[in-house]
């Protein structure tokens, strides 16, 4: 049982390239999650989606795509990368609401913007 | 809007030690409230969760409390060993769809042999 498996561990980009963060789980979970850690600013949430074809913003979307055409992947895109989005990204998932289920997290992404 | 704050930042005890990891929060109306272990270099790893009509929460020797009339909720580790040492990062989840979490910045913890 993989839990949650993200793709790539680590990027080193360009400014204004872009690239796809893959996010897999395999525990059947309808909600899914990105989220950016960065020193003093403890985890933010990117976007997230509540099940298949959706998705909704979180508290620092710009900049940032997702997509979830199957329920077990969650893509996170990045455009035109900037310096500023320079960051560990992190994707999680957990079942419906209503289970005292936590949410469950991958081991991240370190990404750097050159 | 929902702000998670962890004091202190960082702590440093010898081992054996009983120890409290504080965290509060700015707006009552939670879902629940989760406390996380982070190792460095790796994701964050559910240590408890706390549901909102609860009080407390016990795993070994970790136990978490909730007081959501004062927005706190404490993380108490009995008998502290080196293996303890991580970040501990607070999370409070809404009652909104998505069960999103708003994160305290978390407390670094070393464990001294």
């Amino acid at each position: 049982n993989a839990g949650v498996t993200q793709t790539p561990k680590f990027r080193v980009l360009k400014t204004g390239q872009s690239m796809t963060l893959l996010c897999a789980q395999d525990m059947n979970h309808e909600y899914m999650y990105w989220y950016r850690q960065d020193p003093g600013m403890g985890l933010r949430l990117i976007h997230y989606s509540v099940g298949e074809g959706t998705t909704a913003k979180g508290e620092v979307p710009d900049g940032y795509n997702v997509s979830r055409l199957k329920k077990q992947n969650f893509l996170l895109g990045l455009e035109s990368a900037a310096p500023s989005q320079t960051s560990v990204y992190f994707c999680a998932s957990s079942p419906l609401l209503g289970t005292s289920q936590p949410q469950h997290f991958g081991d991240g992404t370190r990404l750097s913007i050159l | 809007k929902q702000e998670v704050t962890q004091i202190p930042a960082a702590l440093s005890v010898p081992e054996g030690e009983n120890l409290v990891l504080n965290c509060s929060f700015t707006d009552s109306a939670i879902y629940n409230l989760q406390w996380f272990r982070q190792d460095p270099g790796k994701g964050l790893t559910s240590l408890l969760l706390i549901q909102s009509s609860q009080r407390e929460q016990t795993s070994g020797r970790l136990n978490a409390s909730l007081d959501k009339s004062s927005g706190r909720s404490t993380l108490y580790i009995a008998a502290s060993q080196p293996g303890d040492s991580a970040t501990y990062l607070c999370a409070v989840g809404r009652s909104s769809s998505g069960s999103r979490l708003t994160f305290g910045e978390g407390t670094q913890l070393t464990v001294n042999p």
